[in-house]
């Protein structure tokens, strides 16, 4: 089955500063990766997602790039901003009758320092 | 529009006892997953389902847990004679019935259990 890792375990970063987390995944059948943001006791949050026929996408502060050839995907965060620490989860989709399962990474703790 | 609603919120269970967990999806939606998160961790898929069908539950225990999607009514997950590594919080989602590959999920606020 699909195996997804992410890095860093934990970022610490200062208020204003860019924040990047980069995933890598095993099913080359993988085929759409959404990034959730988890707070403290909240449920997981969709921030953004890409689909695999696209490379990059952005939403304001928040940009996904995509390496097929590679599969890994990273999630750039710029001007980070206090209300931005929280847990990200990237995941991945394997598509076909699993299209809708998906796997998650272990998490990453973004901690902005104001 | 309601979005995915989990309860009971927070659930505490002496070893031995049952838990039920349960979970509409959103409106229109007829796809049911079930994930587990324990302290610390990340997000584990347990099961999908939808009406009267279990699509996938490869990541489900094979003793104790059990999950439906009814014709009517709620998603339930069951967990009986719950252990204290049974504490976690689990999280429902739902998604729309779409043949396009690749749909986003949205998760409920989760059902947290804590074992005594």
């Amino acid at each position: 089955g699909e195996n997804v890792e992410q890095h860093p375990s934990t970022l610490s970063v200062q208020e204003g500063d860019s924040a990047v987390i980069k995933c890598t995944y095993s099913d080359s059948a993988s085929n759409y990766f959404p990034w959730y943001k988890q707070e403290l006791g909240k449920r997981p949050q969709l921030i953004i997602d890409i689909r695999s026929n696209v490379g990059e996408k952005k939403d304001q502060r928040i940009a996904v790039t995509l390496n097929k050839t590679a599969k890994h995907f990273s999630l750039h965060i710029t001007e980070t901003q206090p209300e931005d620490s929280a847990v990200y989860f990237c995941a991945a989709s394997p598509g076909g009758d699993n299209f809708n399962k998906f796997y998650f990474g272990s998490g990453t703790k973004l901690n902005v320092k104001p | 529009n309601a979005g995915v609603m989990q309860n009971p919120r927070h659930l505490v269970r002496r070893r031995g006892q049952e838990a039920r967990l349960r979970c509409s999806p959103m409106k229109g939606h007829s796809h049911v997953y079930w994930y587990r998160q324990l302290p610390e961790e990340g997000l584990k898929f347990m099961v999908y389902l939808q009406k009267e069908n279990i699509i996938d539950e490869s990541g489900m225990p094979k003793e104790r847990f059990s999950a439906e999607f009814p014709k009517e009514g709620p998603s339930i997950l069951r967990i009986q004679q719950v252990v204290r590594g049974d504490s976690a919080a689990y999280f429902c989602a739902s998604s729309p019935k779409d043949s396009t590959s690749g749909n986003t999920i949205y998760f409920g606020e989760g059902s947290w259990l804590t074992v005594v």
